[in-house]
């Protein structure tokens, strides 16, 4: 069956720390991927995308996401966290032959000083 | 700031209602998502109109209906509400019909008491 998959539900770190959030999919083809975060009342705001190319993708806020075809895996990462990225983060594909998002479970996101 | 809004921002009903919730996308684009969020559910797609036309369908119940009128913006309603109803309730638009890249509004909560 299709499904993206994020492994982690809950993830702490400390401020300045690295970070790196799981993704997985299982679709026949390589979908499009995308990452995006939703702050605590507020809506999805669109991170970064891959849709071909450069299996490593720069985003917005010094998010970046690598593309790993032989893992089905597009896991998110931030060399250096800030406490404004405390928020829900959502993995999100769209099949290449379909027309609709499918949306991961998200991945709630502690920063501690 | 996406550019897509949506109105009302929070709204309260009662088990049995019916209400509409309204979506204007951002300055042309064509097409319109809806989207549910629920805690057990998670984010699921709803329906997709492209240029006044139902493109795509998700898991909507019989119960809801959408439609997206000549100038673009789109209404969902909802009815015979139920407990189950109560959620986050997103509407996304993009250029195309393809989803491969969407911007989404701030939502509305909808409870349902």
């Amino acid at each position: 069956a299709q499904s993206v998959t994020q492994p982690d539900i809950h993830i702490t770190v400390s401020e300045g720390a690295s970070l790196e959030l799981r993704c997985n999919y299982s679709y026949g083809a390589t979908p499009y991927l995308f990452w995006y975060v939703q702050s605590p009342g507020q809506g999805l705001q669109l991170l970064l995308k891959y849709f071909s190319g450069d299996t490593l993708v720069q985003g917005i806020k010094g998010f970046e996401a690598e593309f790993k075809r032989s893992q089905s895996s597009f896991n998110l990462r931030k060399p250096s966290v800030h406490w404004s990225d405390a928020a829900e983060y959502f993995c999100a594909v769209v099949p290449r032959t379909g027309n609709q998002f499918y949306f991961g479970t998200g991945t709630s996101l502690t920063v501690i000083p | 700031d996406s550019g897509v809004t949506q109105t009302p921002k929070h709204l309260i009903t009662a088990t049995g209602q019916r209400v509409t919730l309204r979506c204007s996308p951002r300055s042309g684009d064509l097409s319109v998502y809806w989207y549910q969020q629920s805690l057990d559910q998670g984010l699921q797609f709803l329906i997709q109109y492209y240029n006044g036309e139902e493109r795509a369908k998700g898991n909507i119940l019989e119960r809801f209906s959408a439609q997206q009128f000549p100038d673009l913006h789109s209404e969902l309603n909802l009815s015979s509400l139920e407990l189950g109803d109560s959620a986050l309730y997103f509407c996304a638009s993009s250029v195309g019909g393809r989803a491969n890249e969407q911007y989404f509004g701030p939502g509305t909560r909808l409870t349902v008491t």
